[in-house]
């Protein structure tokens, strides 16, 4: 079974210009969510969909950032236009969905680097 | 709000040492996950283990173990005769426990290096 993949692994930009991130989650999870880690930093969470509708952006830093999920495939987060402080590592995680109270295991995957310059 | 803490930025140790990472956690939430997560060279985090705030018995798989104390808020993960395979960045996180699928609050990571 294929893993969470993401495109493209590494990315440098100019600030000022737009990057596209995406991420291809397991067949078959609902559930995916968006992550990025700022050097040295912690992972903090972005945001979490359910099939293609947005459960969770609270953590969105703003304005500037776009996530999609189209037909509750794959998704793609755009940040327009980039800054300096955007760069970091994006990870991609998906989990299923059930009935009743439980985590299931997020899975990752192996993150964009976006250096923005 | 939650917060994971991760005081050691990085440890180094000769191979065939034990190593044990720190993990402190906060939470008003009286039910809870916690999650252990390598993330080696290769950069995909990898999911090691989720403990379920109900369940405090420690944890043990080969050389892994898992101490885990609510008096203490910690959940702490012991290498035993750690091997050069270890050496990675390993992560704590937190999440709610919900209906759902809850986010993860992570901690700032450990850098494990073993030293053959």
């Amino acid at each position: 079974e294929a893993g969470v993949t993401q495109f493209p692994s590494h990315s440098v930009i100019e600030k000022g210009q737009t990057v596209t991130l995406r991420c291809d989650p397991i067949s078959g999870h609902d559930n995916l969510y968006w992550y990025r880690r700022v050097m040295g930093k912690e992972i903090k969470f972005l945001l979490h969909f359910v099939k293609e509708s947005k459960q969770d952006e609270s953590g969105m830093p703003n304005n500037r950032f776009l996530a999609e999920r189209t037909g509750g495939t794959y998704s793609t987060l755009k940040v327009q236009p980039a800054e300096l402080e955007d760069s970091g590592v994006y990870f991609c995680a998906s989990s299923q969905s059930g009935i009743g109270a439980g985590q299931y295991e997020q899975y990752f995957g192996p993150g964009t680097r976006l250096t923005v310059t | 709000a939650q917060k994971v803490t991760q005081a050691q930025t990085e440890i180094s140790v000769v191979e065939k040492e034990d190593v044990t990472l720190d993990c402190v956690y906060e939470t008003r939430d009286t039910t809870y996950y916690l999650f252990w997560y390598k993330q080696p060279p290769s950069g995909e985090l990898v999911f090691l283990i989720r403990r379920n705030s109900f369940d405090e018995q420690n944890e043990i798989s080969g050389r892994y173990s898992w101490n885990f104390q609510k008096s203490t808020s910690s959940f702490n993960f012991t290498i035993t005769a750690s091997q050069v395979v270890d050496s990675a960045v390993y992560f704590c996180a937190l999440s709610r426990i919900n209906f759902g699928n809850e986010k993860l609050t992570f901690g700032t990571g450990t850098r494990l290096t073993i030293i053959p």
